[in-house]
């Protein structure tokens, strides 16, 4: 039972660069997020799944889009990197129900030029 | 909107001795509250949530918190941190079912 998986773990990206950060839970859960930490600014949500085939906008949306292909994987897509997406990226799932435990991925610590 | 004050960005604590990590909330109605811990490189790992009753909630690795509606308060404790405790602890406030407000986190570290 490996919970939540991330890949890479690192990358680094040149501006305007696009790549697609990998997600899946073997947990059966049926939420799943995606937030990025920031120095000093804790963990903000990008989006989430409330369930496989819906996706909703979280705090920080803009320049990013995801894919939630099954119910176990969502993925994370950066079209055209900037300097700004710097930043070490969380996946999490969790069973919906009466605020669950969020479970969380190792991250994804991403580097753009 | 929802959201969470965390005062101290670095603690630092002598092995053995009592913790207590301050958060404070904003929040109109009556929250669900958690404490998550995130040891270096590692994703974040549930210590404790608070939903309702009790206002005294014990989590794993001996640390419990206490809510208080008066303070806006929920405050992690632990009576006696262990070197292992070292790491940047998180208090987060939900007011929907998906959606989480996490505060700026709490470093803490240990000296010996």
């Amino acid at each position: 039972n490996a919970g939540v998986t991330q890949t890479p773990k690192f990358q680094v990206l040149k501006t305007g660069q696009s790549m697609t950060l990998q997600c899946a839970q073997d947990m059966n859960h049926n939420s799943m997020y995606w937030y990025r930490q920031d120095p000093g600014m804790g963990l903000r949500l990008i989006y989430y799944s409330a369930s496989e085939g819906t996706t909703d906008k979280g705090e920080v949306p803009n320049g990013y889009n995801v894919s939630r292909l099954n119910k176990r994987e969502f993925s994370l897509r950066l079209e055209s990197a900037a300097p700004s997406q710097t930043s070490v990226y969380f996946c999490a799932s969790s069973v919906p129900l009466a605020f669950n435990e969020q479970f969380f991925g190792p991250g994804t610590r991403l580097t753009v030029l | 909107a929802q959201s969470v004050t965390q005062p101290d960005i670095h603690i630092t604590v002598s092995e053995g001795a009592s913790l207590e990590l301050r958060c404070n909330y904003s929040y109109g109605a009556t929250p669900y509250l958690f404490w998550y811990v995130q040891s270096p490189g590692q994703g974040l790992q549930l210590l404790l949530k608070y939903f309702s009753g009790d206002t005294l909630v014990q989590g794993i690795k001996g640390f419990e918190a206490e809510f208080k509606r008066s303070q806006s308060s929920f405050n992690l404790r632990k009576p006696s941190v262990h070197w292992s405790d070292a790491a940047e602890y998180f208090c987060a406030v939900g007011a929907s079912q998906e959606k989480l407000t996490f505060g700026t986190g709490t470093r803490l570290t240990i000296i010996p």
